[in-house]
């Protein structure tokens, strides 16, 4: 079935170091791909999203790439800063709906 | 255009008592998806609702669980009897058809 796997974490860093976060995905076609961030106590706010292969999403200074080949969705951004702390989730819709499959998350600590 | 409204946004209950859980999708989105986040991990797929009909409830546990999307007003989530282990981020997501999800801030419920 689809699934979705990310790299764990916590993942450290101190402030304007270049971060990735990897994501791999199994899935039936070719369904679109989102990044999802959860900053402490609040919900999950859509941060990336890219619908077909080659397609790059970006926001905020952050991209990731929709590597068919590779099945491959890793987060990426080049100088990170303390607000950037937070839980990034991987996600794909499956069965054709916006019924997500999360990935289990990536805690990000950045510290200046 | 107010985003996805949950409330409320913390409950506590003790053992035995019932949960309501309310969600106002976006102004415009037809669907409605609950999820549930347990404590270090990912979000969970429970249901997913259009008005008056439950589409697909494969995440819901098969008892003391229910959920709802009236004609009118919010989509409620309620669990019967609730236990510990019941304990959890239970996050609403609201669509158009074959749009992004967006989320609400979620409510977390305590049973002691």
């Amino acid at each position: 079935g689809d699934s979705v796997t990310q790299m764990e974490g916590p993942v450290t860093l101190s402030e304007e170091a270049f971060l990735t976060i990897n994501c791999t995905y199994t899935a039936t076609g070719y369904p679109s791909l989102f990044w999802y961030v959860q900053y402490p106590g609040e919900g999950l706010q859509l941060l990336l999203k890219a619908t077909k292969a080659d397609d790059k999403g970006s926001n905020k200074g952050f991209e990731a790439t929709y590597r068919k080949e590779t099945t491959s969705f890793h987060l990426e951004k080049g100088s990170v800063q303390v607000s950037d702390s937070a839980v990034y989730f991987c996600a794909l819709p499956i069965d054709g709906t916006d019924k997500l499959i999360f990935g289990t998350g990536t805690r990000l600590q950045v510290f200046p | 255009n107010a985003g996805v409204m949950q409330n409320p946004r913390h409950l506590v209950r003790r053992r035995g008592q019932e949960a309501r859980l309310r969600c106002s999708p976006m102004k415009g989105h037809s669907h409605v998806y609950w999820y549930r986040q347990l404590p270090e991990e990912g979000l969970k797929f429970m249901v997913y609702l259009q008005k008056e009909n439950i589409i697909d409830e494969s995440g819901m546990p098969k008892e003391r669980f229910s959920a709802e999307f009236p004609k009118e007003g919010p989509s409620i989530l309620r669990i019967q009897q609730v236990v510990r282990g019941d304990s959890a981020a239970y996050f609403c997501a609201s669509s158009p058809p074959q749009g992004a999800a967006f989320f609400g801030q979620g409510t977390r419920l305590t049973v002691v």
